[in-house]
């Protein structure tokens, strides 16, 4: 069965800082791996995704992920954050097979402090 | 270019009514997925429509019910309703060619309380 881990419910950082929003992975194939962000009473928001290919992949509003497959990650970052990405954030994967739904994890609360 | 719409914006039942929910996908679009998202929680996904059936379901009871129409929107039906089903229910729209590794579009969702 696929999971998402994300290991922390809040991630504190000051506006200018770089940050990361951690995530891990189990699936039973090639993983296909989203970020997406969602803001106070909205839906979710895509950001980036992993197919296949470069490890770094570079997504909306400055946001960028890596995606290790030994280490089962694919930790969102930014490198220098701003107020307004205060939101909560999804990591979501399924497998490669096109038999299996997204899963998502249970969500990061990033605050960006001024 | 409309993105996903989704009716009503909130909703309050008591317990054992039943409720429906509306989603129009984004235009060009053809499958639509329905996810509940729990306080605090990520979404669950709750089932997808192509071709006006039903074609994943997740872990959810057969109270969860839904349909798709020739224009593509779709309902999603709950039957005897429970306290734990209080949740936002969102829908998300994509095209079913690709599906596997194109992103979803989501709508605002329907925000449904039980009393």
């Amino acid at each position: 069965a696929q999971s998402v881990a994300q290991p922390e419910d809040q991630v504190n950082v000051a506006e200018g800082n770089p940050l990361t929003v951690k995530c891990t992975y189990s699936v039973s194939g090639n993983p296909y791996l989203f970020w997406y962000v969602q803001y106070p009473n909205r839906g979710l928001q895509f950001l980036l995704k992993y197919i296949t290919g470069d490890n770094l992949v570079k997504g909306s509003y400055g946001f960028e992920a890596e995606f290790n497959k030994s280490q089962t990650s694919f930790h969102l970052k930014k490198p220098s954050a701003l107020v307004s990405d205060s939101a909560l954030y999804f990591c979501a994967v399924r497998d490669d097979s096109g038999n299996t739904p997204l899963v998502f994890g249970k969500g990061t609360r990033l605050s960006v402090i001024a | 270019d409309a993105g996903v719409t989704q009716s009503p914006t909130h909703l309050i039942k008591t317990r054992g009514q039943q409720v429906t929910l509306r989603c129009s996908p984004k235009s060009g679009h053809d499958t639509v997925s329905w996810y509940q998202q729990a306080l605090g929680q990520g979404p669950q996904f709750i089932f997808q429509y192509y071709e006006e059936e039903e074609r994943q379901r997740g872990n959810f009871p057969d109270r969860f019910s839904g349909h798709q129409f020739p224009n593509y929107s779709s309902e999603l039906n709950v039957n005897a309703l429970l306290l734990g089903d209080s949740a936002l229910y969102l829908c998300a729209s994509s095209l079913f060619i690709g599906l596997q590794n194109q992103p979803q579009h989501f709508g605002d969702g329907t925000r449904l309380s039980i009393l």
